[in-house]
C-alpha cells in the first residue's frame, strides 16, 4: 500500500525557516515524480513545487521561487521542502503527493494527510 | 503560465440528479504528439487530502464510481456526476499537467439541495 507521511510543520515567525519531510513507502520512490501542494485555510489548492523522478529536475511556483527548495533522498525514500524567508501568506497545509509517472507532465494519484505551517509573530 | 478557471463556484443538486462542473484552461492542454488532454479532476472532502478521480480528461482512476465522468478537449472540459449521492458532497478541482507551473482551478463546491 502506498503511504505518504508528512512532518515538520509548525509555528514559525515571519522571515523564519522550516524543513518539511514526506516519508514514502509502498512504491519504488525513484521511479516517480513527487510534488508539494499547499492549501491556505479555507482556500483552494495551490501547486508549490515538483521534482522529476526521471532526472531530478525541479520546478517551482513563482510565489515560492528563490525561497523554497525541493529535494529528495532516494536512499531514505523521503521528499523534502526547505522553506526560507517565510511570510504570513505561506500559512497553509502542505501536502506531498506522488505522480503517476517520472515526468513533469503528471497528475498525482496518492496524497499524504498534510502538515500545517503557520507563519505568525 | 496556464490559468485554470471553473464554474460555477458552487452548486446544489438533489440526490439522484446530475451535477455538471465546467473547467477552462487559458491555452490548449491537448498535446499533439499523443492526442491527450493533460487535465485531471480531484475530489476533496472536508478534512481530507484531494483524491484523484479522472486523468487524461476522461479516464477514471481505478475504484472511482462510474457515475463520475469527464469530457472535453483543448481548453474546455466538464466533470459530470450522473446521479449525485450523499457521499459526493465535496469540492472538485481541475488541474492541468500539460506544462509547469502546474495549476489547479479554484474549485467548485457541490452540495445536496
Amino acid at each position: 500500500e502506498v503511504q505518504l507521511v508528512e512532518s515538520g510543520g509548525g509555528l514559525v515567525q515571519p522571515g523564519g525557516s522550516l524543513r518539511l519531510s514526506c516519508a514514502a513507502s509502498g512504491f519504488t520512490f525513484t521511479s516517480y515524480t513527487m510534488t508539494w501542494v499547499r492549501q491556505a485555510p479555507g482556500k483552494g489548492l495551490e501547486w508549490v513545487s515538483m521534482i522529476r523522478g526521471s532526472d531530478g529536475d525541479t520546478y517551482y511556483a513563482d510565489s515560492v521561487k528563490g525561497r523554497f527548495t525541493i529535494s529528495r533522498d532516494n536512499s531514505k525514500n523521503t521528499l523534502y521542502l526547505q522553506l526560507n524567508s517565510l511570510r504570513a501568506e505561506d500559512t497553509a497545509v502542505y501536502y506531498c503527493a506522488k505522480g503517476v509517472s517520472s515526468y513533469s507532465r503528471t497528475c498525482f494519484d496518492c496524497w499524504g494527510q498534510g502538515t500545517l505551517v503557520t507563519v505568525s509573530s | 503560465d496556464i490559468v485554470m478557471t471553473q464554474s460555477p463556484d458552487s452548486l446544489a443538486v438533489s440526490l439522484g440528479e446530475r451535477a455538471t462542473i465546467s473547467c477552462k484552461s487559458s491555452q490548449s492542454i491537448l498535446y499533439s504528439s499523443d492526442n491527450k488532454n493533460y487535465l485531471a479532476w480531484y475530489q476533496q472532502k472536508p478534512g481530507q487530502p484531494p483524491k484523484l478521480l479522472i486523468y487524461w480528461a476522461s479516464t477514471r482512476e481505478s475504484g472511482v464510481p462510474d457515475r463520475f465522468s469527464g469530457s472535453g478537449s483543448g481548453t474546455d472540459f466538464t466533470l459530470t456526476i450522473s446521479s449525485l449521492q450523499a457521499e459526493d458532497v465535496a469540492v472538485y478541482y481541475c488541474q492541468q499537467y500539460y506544462t509547469p507551473p502546474l495549476a489547479f482551478g479554484p474549485g467548485t463546491q457541490v452540495d445536496i439541495k
